[in-house]
């Protein structure tokens, strides 16, 4: 079992709101990811991190933001919630050295996120 | 443009039989590729990565082959079990080892007892 988590589970909110979704990881490692997939289709990259205070946007543009302050948080923020937002958002985790399979991702549970 | 596809319509098979899944890309040049089982609901889980210098990689009742010539991999689950049912991903690195992944959408597998 993966030890990378999100919360929450399940988010209803309306639009206009901000929301963070949290992810965080206890496996120690640099890289972090967060990807947005809809029923049935393939998982997009929304944003990439290497380490602390290194943060990318992905090949899918996003209009949320990422942040990384700490090593095992990469919490994922939108400003003002849109109904086009509502999809499942994973977050992610991989390690650069050996003793695990390079390239390996790690994936937390996901947040299903409806925005009316 | 680059693509990976995947089968769109799920397989069905019965219980006991091999499940062949197969793995197209193009426009690609990748060192290794990865598969990843779905279950309804949840994030992806990592089975099997093959580098480019791989012909064959197995790992328990799993084998994954990778041509390179064809730009192709194919994933195998023998013996299968209803328990096996689930969405299959394939996945690569385009970047040649930041490790930004590409999936493609996945095949769903139905084992039937």
């Amino acid at each position: 079992e993966a030890d990378i988590y999100q919360t929450p589970r399940y988010l209803v909110i309306g639009t206009g709101k901000k929301i963070t979704l949290e992810c965080s990881q206890t496996m120690g490692h640099d890289k972090m990811y967060w990807y947005q997939q809809d029923p049935g289709m393939e998982l997009h990259l929304i944003h990439y991190s290497y380490g602390v205070n290194s943060t990318e946007k992905g090949d899918l543009s996003s209009e949320s933001t990422v942040s990384r302050i700490r090593t095992e948080h990469f919490p994922l923020t939108l400003e003002s919630a849109r109904p086009s937002h509502t999809s499942q958002y994973l977050c992610a985790s991989s390690a650069s050295t050996s003793g695990r399979v390079i390239g390996e991702q790690f994936f937390g549970p996901g947040t299903r996120l409806t925005v009316l | 443009s680059q693509k990976i596809e995947q089968n769109s319509e799920a397989l069905n098979i019965q219980e006991g039989k091999t499940a062949t899944l197969t793995c197209n890309y193009t426009n690609y040049s990748p060192a290794y590729l990865q598969w990843y089982r779905q279950d309804p609901g949840r994030g992806p889980v990592f089975l099997l990565l093959i580098r480019e210098n791989e012909k064959e990689k197995r790992k328990e009742r799993l084998k994954v082959t990778f041509d390179t010539t064809l730009k192709q991999s194919l994933f195998h689950i023998t013996a299968s079990q209803p328990a096996d049912s689930a969405t299959y991903l394939c996945a690569l690195d385009p970047t040649g080892g930041y490790n930004k992944l590409i999936f493609g959408a996945g095949t769903r597998l139905a084992v039937h007892p």
